[in-house]
């Protein structure tokens, strides 16, 4: 009944590796969102998809892709793990342009080594 | 100018006591104002939000109230409890025509501890 998920919970990693958090939202959203939490709690914006279409792209390295198979789900690859990544990666969703309102899932905590 | 800032960075709050958090924004453009409440290890949950056009809302003991000549608004709590304990964040909807949709700028965040 988890209106949005995310897997996994936690993910420990060493520097250099590629891995990947899965997102999935059944609320029937059109538009989805990755943010960051850094160590300051501090929440931005990384990407936001409509449709399974890039609409929203913060000037994030392009060591993170992105991707959406369908509307329900929203996936972030990072490749070549770096220090700085450590962090807490939310997934949102939001109704679609008419509502404002975005739910968040848990988070994935990143910590690379 | 797409900066919301939040304060105070930190609140202690005795029980029963009245919780304010404050925000502050330049860009007039933005059209929506959300309040959100993170509970440790859990995800950001809206809590309360607020339209421009408006100047006060109010769910419960959660009031938000908004200053647009100011630029400001704020998040009181009424009747301060322990289980209102959490990280606050204000935010900000700015609207994007050119992909039409919105985006939420954060505020830096408020810890709040509610005392016995």
């Amino acid at each position: 009944d988890t209106a949005v998920s995310q897997t996994p919970k936690y993910l420990v990693t060493q520097m250099g590796n590629d891995k990947s958090i899965k997102c999935e939202q059944n609320l029937g959203h059109d538009t989805m969102y990755w943010y960051k939490q850094d160590s300051k709690k501090f929440l931005k914006i990384m990407f936001s998809y409509n449709n399974k279409e890039l609409i929203i792209n913060e000037t994030v390295p392009n060591r993170f892709s992105p991707k959406s198979p369908d509307k329900a789900h929203l996936n972030l690859h990072i490749n070549s793990l770096e220090l700085g990544d450590s962090a807490v990666y939310f997934c949102a969703s939001r109704k679609d342009y008419s509502t404002y309102e975005q739910y968040f899932g848990p988070g994935t905590r990143l910590t690379v080594t | 100018q797409q900066q919301v800032k939040q304060s105070p960075q930190s609140l202690i709050v005795q029980k029963g006591g009245i919780s304010i958090i404050n925000c502050a924004y330049e860009n007039t453009a933005f059209d929506y104002f959300p309040w959100y409440q993170q509970f440790p290890g859990k995800g950001p949950a809206l809590l309360i939000a607020i339209r421009p056009d408006v100047s006060e809302k109010k769910e419960g003991r959660f009031t938000i109230s908004f200053n647009k000549s100011a630029k400001q608004f704020s998040l009181h709590i009424m009747d301060s409890q322990p289980g209102d304990s959490a990280t606050y964040f204000c935010a900000a909807s700015l609207w994007i025509s050119s992909s039409n949709t919105g985006k939420l700028i954060f505020g830096q965040g408020t810890t709040l501890q509610v005392k016995p």
